[in-house]
């Protein structure tokens, strides 16, 4: 099945700092999403998106589908930004999704 | 999108017991799934049930310990049988609504196994 590979695996930044996470993925996707996991454990949708860039406030996200790469960028972080972020990707026609191990995110005030 | 709402949210068990997590969604989805997240580790799909037949289980997880139902479009259980400590994680629930590609999850249920 597909691999999925996020890095960095820690981040600790200062609030107000950027940052760039990134996803590889071994095959074609069909879909890609990024999620946060809050403290509470609960997985909130980013960004559905399989290729091109899409910006939503601070986070926009880039997928080269051709190069099988996904980036996340964080603008002007805030400590509410902390928590674990996982990108995932679904093959095929099975809508399995198959997640990275996650990028820990800490927001230092 | 849709609401997913996962009961219990949290519960603390007793070594050899069972417990039935319950995914209820707020619209029609064409298919639902069960992961587990183990303590610091990533998500893992457990299987995809399936309305009105037996769920697929993924390798490694199987159908004696993680009794899956699905009795219509909106609604599954899953059980986790006989449980030890090592079952101590978070379940999610998870849907694909037909209307596209996204997978959506429910709140989680954090069990813990003593």
């Amino acid at each position: 099945g597909i691999q999925v590979e996020q890095s960095p695996p820690d981040l600790i930044l200062q609030e107000g700092a950027n940052s760039t996470l990134r996803c590889n993925f071994s095959d074609s996707v069909n879909n890609l999403q990024w999620f946060h996991q809050n403290p509470w454990g609960q997985l909130i949708n980013l960004f559905y998106i399989p290729s091109g860039t899409k910006q939503n406030g601070r986070l926009s996200a880039t997928t080269v589908a051709t190069e099988r790469y996904s980036l996340l960028y964080i603008s002007s972080s805030q400590t509410t930004d902390s928590g674990v972020y996982f990108c995932a990707a679904l093959e095929g026609s099975n809508y399995k999704l198959t997640f990275g191990k996650g990028t820990l995110l800490t927001v230092n005030p | 999108s849709a609401v997913i709402s996962q009961k219990p949210s949290r519960d603390i068990c007793q070594r050899g017991t069972s417990l039935t997590i319950q995914c209820q969604v707020d619209s029609q989805v064409t298919m639902m799934f069960w992961y587990r997240q183990q303590p610091g580790q990533s998500l893992t799909l457990i299987a995809t049930a399936n309305q009105g037949s037996e769920a697929t289980y993924e390798s490694g997880f199987v159908i004696d310990k993680f009794p899956i139902s699905r009795p219509n479009l909106t609604f599954s259980t899953l059980t986790v049988s006989n449980m030890s400590p090592e079952d101590s994680s978070i379940y999610l629930c998870s849907v694909r609504t037909g209307r596209g590609n996204t997978i959506y999850f429910g709140e989680g249920s954090w069990l813990t196994v003593v």
